[in-house]
């Protein structure tokens, strides 16, 4: 595998399940993020991780919780979701945080029903 | 606050023509850098081109090249001999120096006919 991955690629989960996204980058980066991009809005940043240590969460609901176990490995873990979260979730990876190039996976598709 | 302005919604030009595609932002930062991604169909967000603002030189990438004027804050993106596979939304972004968060436009449509 190469550059940064993320499973699955599509999800449909009910408001009341658990489920979880991962992504992995193989690029030796230190920074990792997630980002929601939503039909017709800007990307929008939601949890930034430099050395497996969170610097950022952009006012998101508690309802999406990150974890970094390590800087290859991030994962956004989803419970009692609404409709209004469906969007595509993107993953991205960048070697420091400061002015640094982002490189994205290929994103999770999610539907919330 | 820091924005970025895509002006185009949509464009559509017939392959292996010359197309333009305008970006203008406003930061009051000195230092920053500079974005083009494209995402196409398939929905990965790949990264088409990068300037650093503090470069004069104009950043190119063979088909793809920037016309960036720091002092009227635009950075311009044009696809030259544009191929089928040039289909996507394309995202300009900065991101300053002291900062690590991309600011986005909203994105231009792109679409080449054969």
């Amino acid at each position: 595998e190469t550059g940064v991955t993320q499973t699955p690629r599509h999800l449909v989960m009910g408001m009341t399940n658990k489920k979880s996204l991962k992504c992995e980058q193989h690029l030796g980066h230190n920074a990792m993020y997630w980002y929601k991009q939503s039909a017709k809005k800007p990307l929008e940043l939601m949890f930034v991780y430099n050395f497996k240590e969170q610097t950022e969460n952009n006012s998101v609901p508690s309802r999406f919780s990150p974890e970094c176990p390590n800087s290859s490995h991030l994962f956004l873990h989803l419970h009692t979701l609404q409709p209004e979260d469906s969007a595509l979730y993107l993953c991205a990876s960048s070697q420091g945080t400061r002015g640094e190039t982002q490189y994205f996976g290929p994103g999770t598709r999610l539907l919330v029903l | 606050a820091q924005t970025v302005t895509q002006s185009q919604p949509e464009m559509s030009v017939q392959e292996a023509e010359t197309v333009t595609l305008s970006c203008t932002y406003d930061t009051s930062e000195n230092n920053y850098y500079l974005f083009w991604y494209k995402q196409p169909p398939s929905r990965q967000m790949i990264l088409v081109i990068r300037q650093e603002a503090y470069k004069q030189q104009n950043a190119t990438e063979n088909r793809f090249s920037v016309n960036f004027q720091k002092a009227a804050k635009s950075f311009s993106l044009k696809i030259s001999d544009s191929q089928l596979g040039d289909t996507a939304m394309y995202f300009c972004a900065f991101i300053p120096d002291s900062n690590y968060q991309l600011i986005w436009g909203a994105g231009t449509k792109l679409i080449i006919k054969p």
